[in-house]
């Protein structure tokens, strides 16, 4: 079946613009998870979303960042006046069916000039 | 938080031979511990996940040992392939919705 998948695959934007970075989770799969991944580091947690439960935010790294779940299936994750040091890859996982394994897309390349 | 360091950062080996990657954490209450393999444009992948209530497990190749009194674990392919070179992750967790990784290993296996 179809895998999570993310776009834009790249995204390349100036500083202090707005962007918005799209998950499509598995269906069906009830949790969602943000990492950022910067060059040769491992995954940061952004943040998670469960059901219909609060999301957990704690890793998102300033106010600029946020993310949305609606339906409880798509995500976005917006970055507001986005700075050089928000380059990086931005990858969404999906979880679901009492698994415990994280389901990855591929990621977007976010590039602030 | 939990903390995971992930040792080494680097790893080459001939085909045929093991390569052996270390993970310390630091958070006693962490009771799940994935490795994930990412290879070069593509999300991570899991290859391989241990319980703190479990010593070793092992799938074919591939086998992860954990050792909670000194908050280790380790994983250890055999026999590398070529398909084996990727970069793999190590992962901590306290329960299953949020995991804390280590920095990674790029690993290369020279034919």
């Amino acid at each position: 079946g179809a895998g999570v998948s993310q776009s834009p695959s790249n995204k390349v934007t100036e500083k202090g613009k707005d962007v918005e970075l799209r998950c499509d989770p598995i269906s069906g799969h009830t949790a969602l998870y943000w990492y950022r991944q910067s060059l040769g580091q491992g995954l940061e947690f952004l943040i998670y979303f469960q059901g219909n439960s609060a999301p957990d935010k704690s890793g998102l790294p300033s106010d600029r960042f946020s993310a949305e779940r609606t339906g409880g299936s798509v995500s976005t994750l917006t970055i507001q006046r986005t700075q050089q040091e928000d380059s990086a890859v931005y990858l969404c996982a999906s979880r679901g069916g009492g698994s415990n394994e994280q389901y990855f897309g591929p990621g977007t390349r976010l590039t602030v000039t | 938080g939990e903390n995971v360091e992930q040792h080494p950062s680097t790893l080459s080996v001939q085909e045929g031979d093991s390569a052996v990657i270390k993970c310390t954490y630091s958070d006693s209450a962490s009771n799940y511990f994935p490795w994930y393999k990412q290879e070069l444009g593509k999300g991570p992948q899991l290859i391989i996940d241990i319980r703190s209530n479990v010593g070793e497990k092992k799938d074919q190749r591939i086998a992860v040992t954990l050792n909670k009194t000194a908050k280790h674990f380790s994983l250890h392919i055999t026999e590398t392939q070529p398909e084996d070179s990727a970069v793999y992750f190590c992962a901590a967790g306290a329960n299953d919705y949020k995991l804390s990784f280590g920095a990674g290993t790029t690993v290369t296996v020279r034919a």
